[in-house]
């Protein structure tokens, strides 16, 4: 079975600051998908970036960017210039290529962000 | 907004009871999927629809049951409930039956049993 580990149950960074947030995961599988999911206070949860495994370049959405390093199984999300509206807990989720009906979510990491 | 509703928003109720949480998907989506988020167990898989078919199971009580009607909406129908089934429920929707495409999620159902 595939598991998500996020080592970081907590983070801070100060306004206009960059973060990077860990998280690794274990799989068999050679095709994937990764994303990371942003939940703020409004407990909505809002995708912020997705991740093909076949595809060697790193995804990037605007100020959110990832490190994925599939020997490692690892997939890093880096928020560069980061915003007071960033300050959520962030989940890490794996779904296989193969059976991708679930997502399989790490404990997620709660992001604070300092003005 | 993802385009996911549900309904209701918040939810109270004691032990034993049964309710009843409700999900609209997104316009075009036929999948629908229901999670569920405690404290203890974290987000956790419970079952898939597809056009009105369950196409996957994941670690759902036998108290609990989900079905998808011709219109596609889905409810997720909980009894016998107990304190440890507070939580708060997602509902997401996507496209593909397989997985292939992202998964929206609607802004959730906060259960709580007393």
């Amino acid at each position: 079975a595939q598991t998500v580990t996020q080592s970081q149950p907590e983070m801070s960074v100060q306004e206009a600051e960059t973060v990077t947030l860990s998280c690794t995961y274990d799989t068999s599988e050679s095709d994937y998908y990764l994303f990371w999911y942003k939940q703020p206070p409004s407990r909505q949860m809002i995708l912020v970036i997705r991740q093909e495994a076949y595809k060697q370049q790193n995804a990037t959405e605007n100020r959110f960017s990832v490190n994925f390093q599939k020997a490692a199984k690892s997939f890093s999300l880096k928020i560069s210039d980061s915003q007071l509206g960033d300050a959520a807990m962030y989940f890490c989720a794996y779904r296989s290529a193969e059976y991708g009906n679930k997502l399989v979510f790490g404990a997620g990491t709660i992001l604070r962000v300092k003005s | 907004d993802s385009g996911v509703t549900q309904t209701p928003k918040h939810l109270i109720t004691a032990t034993g009871q049964r309710v009843t949480l409700r999900c609209s998907p997104r316009s075009g989506d036929l999948s629908v999927y229901w999670y569920q988020q405690s404290l203890d167990q974290g987000l956790q898989f419970l079952i898939q629809y597809y056009n009105g078919e369950e196409r996957a199971k994941g670690n759902i009580l036998e108290r609990f049951s989900a079905q998808q009607f011709p219109d596609l909406h889905s409810e997720l129908n909980l009894s016998s409930l107990e304190l440890g089934d507070s939580a708060l429920y997602f509902c997401a929707s996507s496209v593909s039956p397989t997985g292939q495409d992202t998964q929206y999620f609607g802004p959730g159902t906060r259960l709580t049993v007393l």
